[in-house]
């Protein structure tokens, strides 16, 4: 059963602390990608990997550090130099990044990360 | 309808009538489209994607339009159900440096009333 998995569902983290989100694929997708989402808004790229050991940073990469040292696997630090990062967090993967037409973006279920 | 950059629009409609969400993109070089839906709690699922060389590409109940000379994009949903009700993003995919990186409207809140 091929798919894009994120855990956990639900985080709580106290102010100041470093936290890391899973997010894990079996889709042999080359590209991976992570979002955040506010209330009421679109999708803002924070980082993405378009292969095993290189990432590139997206609209708002600041306060976030991630790595990619297996294909299937691209964790999200959220580091307490993030100012607000309560929001809904989103993975996504997708074949690679230079093909037209293949493009489609997989997304994982979200995690929900609330800083107390 | 959606634009890039505005707050996020609701349309109300009835069960069975047809739904049209609209999307105002901003880059002209974009030349790959795609549209989510997004149920709450949920990451967003793949409905359709149109190339910039068509300009309407037909689906399962959905349909989607483009038109370049105005840089808009529609959707359509054909009886719409009580199952539609969700966020619906648009996404042009632009190539900083050769790679298409998706860019996302805020999306359209669709409610259909049973």
């Amino acid at each position: 059963d091929g798919g894009i998995t994120q855990s956990p569902k639900y985080l709580f983290r106290k102010e100041g602390q470093n936290v890391t989100l899973s997010c894990e694929q079996n889709l042999n997708h080359d590209a991976m990608y992570w979002y955040r989402q506010d209330p009421g808004q679109g999708l803002r790229l924070i980082y993405y990997s378009q292969i095993v050991n290189d990432f590139q940073k997206g609209d708002i990469a600041e306060g976030y550090s991630v790595s990619r040292e297996k294909k299937e696997s691209f964790p999200l630090t959220v580091t307490s130099a993030q100012k607000n990062p309560t929001a809904f967090y989103l993975c996504a993967s997708s074949i690679d990044t230079t093909s037209r037409g293949y493009n489609e973006q997989f997304f994982g279920p979200g995690t929900r990360l609330t800083v107390l | 309808g959606e634009s890039v950059g505005l707050h996020l629009p609701t349309l109300s409609v009835q069960e069975g009538d047809n739904s049209i969400i609209n999307c105002a993109y901003s880059n002209s070089a974009s030349d790959y489209f795609i549209w989510y839906k997004q149920e709450s709690g949920k990451g967003p699922q793949f409905i359709i994607d149109i190339r910039s060389n068509m300009d309407k590409r037909q689906g399962q109940r959905v349909t989607v339009l483009l038109n370049k000379t105005v840089k808009h994009l529609s959707l359509q949903i054909a009886a719409t159900q009580p199952g539609d009700s969700a966020v619906y993003f648009c996404a042009e995919n632009i190539h900083p440096g050769g790679s298409y990186i998706p860019t996302f409207g805020r999306g359209t809140s669709l409610i259909v009333h049973p």
